[in-house]
């Protein structure tokens, strides 16, 4: 099955600063790669999703990039604000099977005003 | 657009205790899901429904864990006897169509359950 792995589990960045989160799955079949926001106390939710005809996708301050070759994919959010803190899921899923989301180990982040 | 509901959000059982959480999904969605989150960790699917049909119970604890989804629509997850180990959030999520796993998933704001 699927393996998501995530880092770092922890970031803290300056206000204004960027933020990059870094995932890399195992199954070389996946081909859909969401990025989930989960703030304290509420379910996860989707901020951005890319799949594995594009390499890089972007919606305002977040970019998603992703490297098939590689089998990983990045969460790059830019001009951070203080509502950015929360934390962040990866996911995998192939488009065979039971097409599963995989989801990584999170990261908490953390924008210091 | 209404989110997807659960209730309740939080509950407090002893080991050897049963309980259930319930989820109503977001309207029309086809497919259900149920996660748990252990503190620290990302959401593991429990039970995947697709209307009223079970698509993916693989990670269910069959032996302690029941779900069913009446009439393709609400759906109930049920823990029997509780472990300390199922001390967690219980996530249920719904997507529109039919069980594709790439289709956007819509979580509700989760159970807590704490088992003592």
């Amino acid at each position: 099955g699927e393996n998501v792995e995530q880092h770092p589990s922890t970031l803290s960045v300056q206000e204004g600063d960027s933020a990059v989160i870094k995932c890399t799955y195992s199954d070389s079949a996946s081909n859909y790669f969401p990025w989930y926001k989960q703030e304290l106390g509420k379910g996860p939710q989707l901020i951005i999703d890319i799949r594995s005809n594009v390499g890089e996708k972007k919606d305002q301050r977040i970019a998603v990039t992703l490297n098939k070759t590689a089998k990983h994919f990045s969460l790059h959010i830019t001009e951070t604000q203080p509502e950015d803190s929360a934390v962040y899921f990866c996911a995998a899923t192939s488009n065979f099977g039971n097409e599963k989301l995989t989801f990584g180990t999170g990261t908490r982040l953390t924008i210091i005003p | 657009e209404a989110g997807v509901a659960q209730s309740p959000r939080y509950k407090i059982i002893e080991k050897r205790q049963s309980v259930a959480f319930w989820c109503n999904p977001i309207s029309g969605h086809a497919t259900l899901y149920w996660y748990q989150q252990i503190l620290g960790q990302g959401p593991k699917l429990l039970i995947q429904f697709q209307n009223n049909g079970v698509v993916d119970d693989s990670q269910l604890p069959k032996d302690r864990f029941s779900a069913e989804r009446l009439k393709g629509v609400d759906s109930t997850l049920k823990i029997q006897p509780a472990k300390l180990e199922d001390s967690a959030v219980y996530l249920c999520a719904s997507s529109p169509r039919g069980g594709r796993g790439t289709d956007t998933q819509y979580f509700g704001p989760g159970t807590r359950l704490t088992v003592l």
